[in-house]
């Protein structure tokens, strides 16, 4: 139990463009959900909190206008990265806490901008 | 701020024992531990909550000490499969800190035949 999927697992885009990243709670429901970005051989960094019906919550020195998080539902929430540039290129991971107290990631979602 | 972990990296051979501390500057409401393996998004190993517990499961092992604000894995008898790398995730208490993970920078764990 307490599956997150994540979508796509990896994403080559062009200098310019916009990628959206989606994850959904499968089988609980979500009102919180984490974005990571994690750059090789480095730890996860928190990116932002993710909160149901409401605004995310960014942490310091992370871009809002870049990185638009929409968390719709209680099931779903999603990162977009918009005009993307090389330096963003990295391994981006969602979790959320799950009913048992431990938090689920994602299968992470692997950006190359080229 | 990051909590520290310690070692960066250890090599054991298969059936050796290893200790992964983690420890912090600032007051903890539960620790959590996690292997990723190269490519692969972290999994969840156990989450200890204050009060100095001491979890395991099987041959992997935690305890938390809240008075001294560290954490320390036992891996004992590794197998091949545990190679990865470990990182603790702390969580603060109640306010804007709440649910969020501070991850340390992580040890990697080569276990050899």
């Amino acid at each position: 139990g307490a599956v997150v999927s994540q979508h796509p697992s990896w994403v080559i885009c062009k200098s310019g463009t916009s990628v959206k990243i989606e994850c959904r709670s499968l089988d609980f429901q979500a009102t919180t959900m984490f974005w990571y970005r994690q750059f090789p051989k480095q730890s996860l960094m928190l990116m932002a909190t993710s909160n149901e019906g409401s605004k995310a919550t960014y942490e310091q020195g992370v871009e809002k206008d870049k990185f638009l998080i929409n968390h719709a539902s209680l099931t779903l929430s999603t990162l977009t990265v918009t005009s993307a540039h090389p330096e963003d290129s990295s391994f981006y991971i969602c979790s959320a806490s799950t009913p048992t107290g431990g938090y689920t990631f994602g299968s992470g979602t692997r950006l190359t901008v080229v | 701020q990051q909590p520290v972990q310690s070692p960066q990296a250890v090599i054991l051979r298969e059936g050796e024992d290893a200790v992964i501390n983690c420890s912090s500057s600032k007051a903890l409401y539960s620790v959590h531990w996690y292997r990723q393996k190269h490519g692969e998004a972290p999994v969840f190993l156990m989450i200890l909550l204050k009060g100095g517990e001491q979890k395991g499961h099987e041959k992997i092992s935690a305890s938390f000490n809240e008075k001294k604000q560290q954490s320390s894995l036992y891996l004992t008898a590794s197998q091949l499969s545990y190679s990865g790398t470990y990182f603790c995730g702390l969580a603060g208490g109640g306010g804007t800190s709440y649910g969020k993970l501070t991850f340390g920078q992580g040890t990697i764990l080569t276990v050899h035949p």
